[in-house]
């Protein structure tokens, strides 16, 4: 049983660039949320993926969009980056028409760097 | 609103210690309470969650942890440290919505 996938593993990028970063979640999940978490913080909630539309959002600016495939795939787009962009990006799955445990299963992280 | 705070941002025990990680929560509807454990390079792994059934809770690696409603608070504790508990920590308070809240992450060291 394959866990959530995260693509690419890192990448880097040049101020005012767009990046796209992807997620697969885990079989059987129908959510996926996306969560920045910068060098030695905790994560923080971007966004989250319900029935292809934008469920809930934190506190981050426009630049910040996704996209949710009919597959439960995901897609997270950062236009116009910024240094301060640059963070590990993590993706989680949940499967909220399911269980009600509240738990999110988490990738590996696309680590992002911009110069 | 949801807010988390780990006491000690770095924690250094020695192997065969106890392991006792300290967090304390905030949040105006019954919590979903949880730890995980993020190693170098590496995504989050779930340790253990707190769901409103029993108050203490058992996770994988001999770890466990307390929900204490009066106190706010959802420590994690392990007996005895093994060399490779050495990983950062982070506690998370979150519901039904499944939107979690993390801390700001506590680094456990285990010496020899």
């Amino acid at each position: 049983d394959a866990g959530v996938t995260q693509s690419p593993t890192h990448l880097i990028k040049t101020r005012g660039q767009q990046v796209t970063l992807r997620c697969s979640p885990k079989s059987g999940h129908d959510t996926v949320s996306w969560y920045q978490q910068a060098l030695g913080q905790g994560p923080q909630f971007i966004f989250q993926y319900y029935e292809e539309e934008e469920r809930q959002r934190g506190n981050f600016p426009d630049r910040f969009s996704g996209h949710q495939f009919p597959n439960y795939s995901s897609e997270l787009n950062v236009n116009a980056l910024l240094l301060g962009d640059s963070a590990l990006y993590l993706c989680a799955s949940s499967d909220i028409s399911g269980s009600n445990t509240g738990e999110l299963f988490f990738g590996e992280g696309s680590r992002l760097t911009v110069l | 609103a949801q807010s988390v705070t780990q006491l000690g941002s770095h924690v250094s025990v020695s192997e065969g210690a106890l392991v006792l990680l300290r967090c304390n929560y905030s949040s105006s509807v019954p919590p979903y309470l949880f730890w995980y454990v993020q190693y170098p390079n590496q995504g989050l792994q779930l340790l253990l969650k707190y769901t409103s059934a029993a108050t203490l809770v058992k996770g994988i690696n001999g770890f466990e942890a307390e929900f204490k409603k009066s106190e706010t608070s959802f420590h994690l504790t392990k007996p005895s440290a093994h060399m490779s508990d050495a990983a950062e920590y982070f506690c998370a308070v979150g519901g039904s919505n499944y939107k979690l809240t993390f801390g700001k992450g506590t680094l456990l060291t285990v010496n020899p």
